[in-house]
């Protein structure tokens, strides 16, 4: 019972494109939304994350948006990069009940950028 | 700053043999976790921490056990391994909830046979 879905589970973008992965959750107690990055042979490393307070995250080419009515959110990467090229999970975390702490993640996007 | 180191980094175990992963953290995070990580699955959540002396069950716990006794460190145990154990398995430590960033191990991989 995957708390967190994502999609696509791989994509293949042209150098300069615009890569965007989705996730839809369905707790409500989740309240922090990270977006991974993992290259073979490392453990995932924190890319960018956004709370729910806000709709829209930026850092460099790397766009968090968040919509809270509909228990979505996606990261677009602008002018893609071959060393974009990587594993890309997001994820939340529960800060309500019973699952307070819980860190939960999506399946992955496997993303590859041509040159 | 080690930051979180998983040992050991690679295991061949039997089935039927136990074995246990451990986790330490030198950055006296609050939480621990521990993933496993399959093809297609992502990474799903075996047990975590939120504290020293604290458990609970995360979405796959079943053949595994943890205890975390030291505040630094958190232990993963398989008590009697099977093949569908294969997997990489990666533990992740985060300040506290209003600290979220998780810090990731390198991963295990155990392979089962």
């Amino acid at each position: 019972q995957q708390q967190v879905k994502q999609s696509p589970q791989s994509l293949i973008v042209q150098k300069g494109g615009i890569s965007i992965i989705n996730c839809a959750y369905e707790n409500t107690a989740f309240d922090y939304f990270p977006w991974y990055q993992q290259f073979p042979g490392k453990g995932p490393a924190l890319l960018i994350a956004i709370r729910p307070d806000v709709s829209e995250k930026k850092e460099g080419r790397f766009t968090i948006s968040f919509n809270k009515s509909a228990k979505q959110f996606s990261l677009h990467i602008m002018d893609s990069q071959p060393g974009d090229s990587a594993t890309y999970f997001c994820a939340a975390l529960s800060r309500g009940g019973t699952s307070y702490g819980k860190l939960t993640f999506g399946q992955g996007t496997i993303l590859t950028v041509h040159p | 700053n080690a930051g979180v180191t998983q040992t050991p980094k690679f295991r061949v175990l039997k089935t039927g043999q136990s074995m246990t992963l451990l986790c330490a953290q030198d950055m006296n995070h609050e939480y621990m976790y521990w993933y496993r990580q399959d093809p297609g699955m992502g990474l799903r959540l075996i047990h975590y921490s939120v504290g020293e002396g604290t458990t609970a069950k995360g979405e796959v716990p079943d053949g595994y056990n943890v205890s975390r006794l030291k505040k630094q460190n958190f232990l993963l145990g398989l008590e009697s391994a099977a093949p569908s154990q294969t997997s990489v398995y990666f533990c992740a430590s985060s300040y506290s909830p209003d600290r979220p960033e998780a810090f990731f191990g390198q991963g295990t991989r155990l392979t089962v046979v």
